[in-house]
């Protein structure tokens, strides 16, 4: 079944403590994504990669880091976390111009 | 300025109703579009492509005017099930921009 996979779905953290969501799509897409969700905001993009070894900064790249060592995984990483990073997550991939598929999403709060 | 606009809502309708939403967008050098459905705490999921010849699917139309920067999705007959926020979607190369969304509710 073609599809994204995001984990953790749901994640409890501190204020400081390095966090990794994972991300991985079994479509062979070279576009991937990372956006948050908050009320009122919509979706915002948050770093996206148009290939292997190839990212770059979306509009709210403060405070997060991203790697694409492989074409299928894009993990989002979180070194310092705050509270104002508590949102919910979503990864994407597409082919380049083509419509966007979405994980299931991960709710992240910081205390 | 946002850059994909769309009207704010909500929509309140009742079943059987016709209903229209609209989004209008800045860059003129976009290249795609699309209509996204996301129901609440879920993730977006493709409703539609928007083309330029407009295009339809069942009770939903879309339809895209490049000289003013504009995209409409029309829903005849409305669903219980149709309830959800609808979202605007344009790309512009490398980005995709995602307007705020319009939460629909279809009432009994």
């Amino acid at each position: 079944e073609a599809q994204v996979t995001q984990n953790p779905r749901y994640l409890i953290t501190v204020t400081g403590k390095k966090l990794t969501v994972t991300c991985s799509q079994n479509m062979n897409h070279e576009y991937m994504s990372w956006y948050r969700q908050d009320p009122g905001l919509g979706l915002r993009q948050i770093y996206y990669s148009m290939n292997v070894e190839v990212t770059d900064k979306g509009d709210v790249p403060e405070g997060y880091k991203v790697s694409r060592k492989e074409k299928r995984n894009f993990p989002l990483i979180l070194e310092s976390p705050s509270p104002n990073q508590t949102s919910l997550y979503f990864c994407a991939s597409s082919f380049q111009g083509y419509e966007q598929y979405f994980g299931p999403g991960t709710r992240l709060t910081v205390t | 300025r946002k850059e994909v606009e769309q009207d704010p809502g909500p929509f309140n309708v009742p079943e059987g109703a016709t209903v229209a939403f609209n989004c209008t967008y800045s860059n003129s050098a976009s290249q795609s579009f699309f209509w996204y459905r996301q129901d609440c705490r879920k993730e977006p999921k493709l409703l539609m492509s928007v083309y330029s010849s407009g295009n339809e699917d069942g009770r939903f139309t879309a339809q895209l005017n490049r000289a003013s920067q504009y995209i409409s999705l029309l829903i005849r007959d409305s669903k219980l099930s149709d309830s959800a926020t609808y979202l605007c979607v344009v790309n512009e190369g490398n980005d995709m921009r995602f307007g705020a969304g319009t939460r629909l509710t279809v009432k009994p």
